[in-house]
């Protein structure tokens, strides 16, 4: 069964360190997603991207972060300059066109900022 | 701000019980409720979907949902040990494909 995939799993950095996390979704599926859940609290949206561009990103999306689809596979997120509270799992997703809402779930990249 | 509610548990049911699972939700234009199934350290893993008023039946699974109340549940029946995780509901933000996603309920099934 086809699933999203998530490099790497875990991930520690200095604070001020850029780091990118790396997505491959499912490979007919033409929505993606960035979620976040800070350890003990809840599933936060990040950010949505469609046909090359974001389609919609939270409060939390500010200008230290970015997202890339480099090639006709990959994802990534990228933290310019990582703070103590980026700590947290970061959730790739992906969807497919007509199912939209039905959103799958990579496992995820756990990021430690020291 | 838009928000979902649940009862964080832990919910504790004897291995064979019906476990029923609660979820309320704030926006009114909402029109698709998502339940996910998330193990300690692991991701949200996708278990039920549902979008009209009533039930929607699944294998051990229901969803039941009352857009009226703004209501959303899941019944696991027959509740086995490995039904142990935490539950989490989910609203399709109107109008934009974000997932707003609940605390969850922590399920604890015992033998």
């Amino acid at each position: 069964e086809p699933e999203v995939t998530q490099t790497p799993s875990h991930q520690v950095t200095q604070m001020g360190q850029e780091v990118i996390l790396r997505c491959v979704p499912i490979s007919n599926h033409l929505y993606f997603y960035w979620y976040r859940q800070i350890l003990g609290q809840k599933v936060e949206f990040l950010v949505s991207f469609y046909n090359n561009e974001i389609s919609e990103k939270s409060e939390i999306f500010d200008d230290q972060f970015s997202v890339e689809r480099p090639d006709g596979s990959n994802f990534t997120l990228k933290i310019r300059s990582t703070k103590l509270e980026d700590s947290a799992m970061y959730f790739c997703a992906s969807s497919e066109e007509g199912r939209v809402e039905t959103q799958y779930f990579g496992p995820g990249t756990r990021l430690l900022v020291l | 701000q838009k928000e979902v509610e649940q009862n964080s548990g832990p919910l504790s049911v004897p291995e064979g019980a019906i476990a029923s699972l609660n979820c309320t939700y704030s926006d009114r234009g909402s029109q698709s409720f998502f339940w996910y199934r998330q193990y300690s350290g692991k991701s949200p893993e996708l278990i039920m979907s549902i979008y009209s008023n009533g039930d929607k039946e699944d294998g051990r699974f229901t969803a039941q949902l009352n857009k009226a109340s703004q209501y959303v549940s899941l019944l696991i029946r027959d509740s086995q040990p490995s039904d142990s995780a935490t539950y989490l509901c989910a609203v399709l933000s109107g109008g934009y494909n974000k997932l707003i996603f609940g605390a969850g309920t922590r399920l604890a099934v015992h033998p």
